[in-house]
């Protein structure tokens, strides 16, 4: 089993639809989650960063994180076809052995015009 | 945000030759840098750790004698490809990590090698 799952999609949404993205992981000693978006060819960017359980907004994302139950999400309100891009996950713990980032696989996201 | 800055974008070299790629934290003293490699439609693969003024942590399975790497500022990491192989085309990743910024590691611009 994978420390960290993601749907590697595709995900084929209509401009303006609400998105969600999920991962779900196994290492109980993650307490740092990211969002990372892709596009072709390039570096990833961080969009979200949440530390331990909660909810987090900025603009149209909202990240949610929900340790006991080992999932994230990110949520994407009113779609454009600007966020067509691969959507990563990463996680990690506080130190040591854990202090390294685990990525999802990433899911491929396209939004249709 | 932090800015990375990582160059060349792309690089085409011979086989046996070695490629040199640079990775710079322009706002930011980063403490520690990260390199990955990424392979098409894949996610991103840790290949190393490195600690300004210290030897770099390779990953298990990652020939420390091909990819060199060194942190001699708290500004700039530089991964060498040596002897490169078609093997070794891929798209490479550095990031770094700072405890100014208070957030998590941000990313270059990847560097596209092909070996032919």
């Amino acid at each position: 089993q994978k420390e960290v799952e993601q749907d590697p999609g595709p995900l084929s949404v209509p401009e303006g639809a609400i998105v969600s993205l999920n991962c779900t992981y196994s290492n109980s000693a993650f307490q740092y989650f990211m969002w990372y978006r892709q596009y072709s060819r390039k570096g990833p960017e961080l969009l979200m960063y949440t530390y331990s359980s909660g909810n987090k907004e900025d603009g149209r994302f909202t990240a949610q994180v929900d340790k006991s139950s080992k999932y994230i999400s990110l949520f994407i309100r009113d779609s454009q076809p600007s966020d067509s891009a691969t959507y990563l996950c990463a996680m990690r713990g506080e130190g040591g052995a854990t202090n390294k980032l685990i990525f999802g696989t990433g899911t491929l996201l396209a939004v249709q015009p | 945000g932090a800015v990375v800055s990582q160059h060349p974008s792309r690089v085409i070299c011979k086989s046996g030759t070695s490629v040199k790629i640079e990775c710079r934290s322009l706002d930011f003293q980063a403490t520690t840098m990260f390199w990955y490699r990424q392979f098409p439609k894949q996610s991103l693969m840790l290949m190393a750790t490195s600690n300004e003024g210290s030897k770099a942590t390779y990953e298990q399975g990652v020939e420390k004698d091909k990819f060199l790497i060194n942190h001699a500022s708290l500004t700039l990491s530089t991964l060498t490809v040596t002897s490169a192989h078609p093997e070794d085309s891929s798209f490479y990743i550095c990031s770094a990590r700072a405890v100014e910024v208070g957030t998590e590691a941000f990313f270059g611009q990847g560097t596209r090698l092909t070996v032919v």
